[in-house]
């Protein structure tokens, strides 16, 4: 099975701050990696589908690149709506994987 | 506009199975992919398992010889069984629409998700 490793687990950041995560695939999954968004007693959203496409309505501050192994999640303007918790998830071979998450919190 | 909808007991008993249901609006089942995934309190996200809408299922491996998922056009519903159910399985539980956005194995994503239930196991 392929297992995904997020880091950090957690970070604090402040408005208007740049912030990056990283998911690491233990092979390689090619661009088959989506990400989600998670607020307290919700359900995730759909942030990014294969690796780098923006689902329709997520603003474009966020964006997504990588492929293998190595992705990664960019908010480039944070904003106080963004403090959350973020998943990527790996769609290219079953059992389907999520990482751990990332807990983005205000500083 | 798209809405899922889980239902079902919010505690059941050790040993039992528990069952789920998603009542789905704004889509027939019988033209996407649809999945159950679960989150235990605290912790990540657990994929379950899949329907497809020609009938065939894909199940986690860590659970499949405990896991039903089933499909009802004619009430527009998807359900989950899962049996022989331990403290283990307490979770919020979601129902999900699996993304279609390519015509390969893979080019999926779970797009529009429920609203979760939580579920005890706990006599």
């Amino acid at each position: 099975d392929i297992q995904m490793t997020q880091s950090p687990s957690s970070l604090s950041a402040s408005v208007g701050d740049r912030v990056t995560i990283t998911c690491r695939a233990t092979q390689s999954i090619r661009t088959y990696l989506n990400w989600y968004q998670q607020k307290p007693g919700k359900a995730p959203k759909l942030l990014i589908y294969a690796a780098s496409s923006l689902q329709s309505g997520v603003p474009s501050r966020f964006s997504g690149s990588g492929s293998g192994t190595d992705f990664t999640l960019t908010i480039s303007s944070l904003q106080p709506e963004d403090f959350a918790i973020y998943y990527c998830q790996q769609s290219h071979s079953s059992p389907v994987a999520f990482g751990q998450g990332t807990k983005v919190e205000i500083k | 506009q798209v809405q899922l909808q889980e239902s079902g007991p919010g505690l059941v008993k050790p040993s039992e199975t528990l069952s789920l249901t998603c009542s789905v609006s704004g889509d027939s089942i019988s033209t996407y992919y649809w999945s159950w995934i679960r989150q235990p309190p605290g912790k990540g996200l657990e994929w379950i398992g899949n329907m497809y809408f020609s009938g065939n299922t894909n199940y986690n491996s860590s659970l499949k010889s405990r896991v039903t998922i089933s499909g009802d056009t004619s009430k527009n519903q998807f359900s989950l069984n899962l049996n022989s159910v331990t403290a283990a399985d307490t979770a919020v539980y979601y129902c999900a629409r699996l993304m279609m956005y390519g015509s390969g194995w893979g080019d999926e994503a779970f797009d529009i998700w429920g609203q979760g239930t939580m579920v005890t196991v706990s006599s």
